[in-house]
């Protein structure tokens, strides 16, 4: 089975402050993706990578920078941490652009910016 | 615009009691759709695919869901209901080009009674 590792599980924060979240994966994938989730609403894409060294912006790429220095490892910045950054972050892969592909996810990151 | 909508935020059932959980989508041409389901701390697993074809996709644990093109709806059905399959369920649909990312509803919360 696929595995997508995050790091950390949760996290407090304080606003204003620099926070890295980090994604491992060991299925050998080429597309990874960052999504928010928050309550009431359904994931949402904030950045994603088709390659290592390179970065897409998703749907809602403000207040966020994305780092893919690998196949394997792909990092969410919040340079300046908000309040309104308090959410749910996943992390998933998969195998590529096919309509019909799955997509693997952590466990997700529980962030709260205080 | 590509879109999901799941109408019903939260939805009861007893133990043992059939389930019907609804997807609308907006998608123009055929779309992917998904179902994942989101078990407590964990992330999302995938329940069933539907690629063009048969219009009924079997799933996991004896979920299956109904594609229909004149509704533009994908609802999730089961039999029976098992008090584990109390999670959230998220339907999704491929987006049709550029990241090809998912894109999600806002997520049914499933609880079910004894």
């Amino acid at each position: 089975e696929a595995a997508v590792t995050q790091s950390p599980r949760s996290k407090v924060a304080v606003t204003g402050g620099k926070v890295t979240l980090s994604c491992h994966q060991t299925n050998n994938h080429d597309y990874m993706y960052w999504y928010r989730q928050d309550t009431g609403h359904g994931l949402r894409l904030i950045h994603y990578s088709y390659v290592a060294d390179s970065t897409e912006k998703g749907d809602i790429p403000d207040g966020y920078k994305a780092s893919r220095p690998s196949q394997e490892n792909f990092s969410l910045i919040l340079e300046l941490a908000s309040l309104s950054q308090t959410a749910v972050y996943f992390c998933a892969s998969s195998d590529g652009a096919g309509e019909g592909e799955r997509l693997f996810f952590g466990h997700g990151t529980k962030l709260s910016v205080l | 615009a590509q879109s999901v909508t799941q109408p019903d935020a939260r939805v009861t059932v007893s133990e043992g009691a059939s389930l019907q959980l609804r997807c609308k989508y907006s998608y123009f041409g055929t779309p992917y759709l998904f179902w994942y389901v989101q078990y407590p701390r964990q992330g999302l697993q995938l329940l069933l695919k539907y690629y063009p074809g048969d219009p009924v996709v079997q799933g996991v644990n004896g979920f299956e869901a109904e594609f229909s093109k004149s509704n533009s709806s994908f609802h999730l059905r089961k039999a029976s209901v098992h008090w584990s399959d109390w999670a959230v369920y998220f339907c999704a649909v491929r987006a049709s080009s550029g990241s090809w990312q998912l894109i999600f509803g806002s997520g049914t919360q499933l609880t079910v009674m004894p």
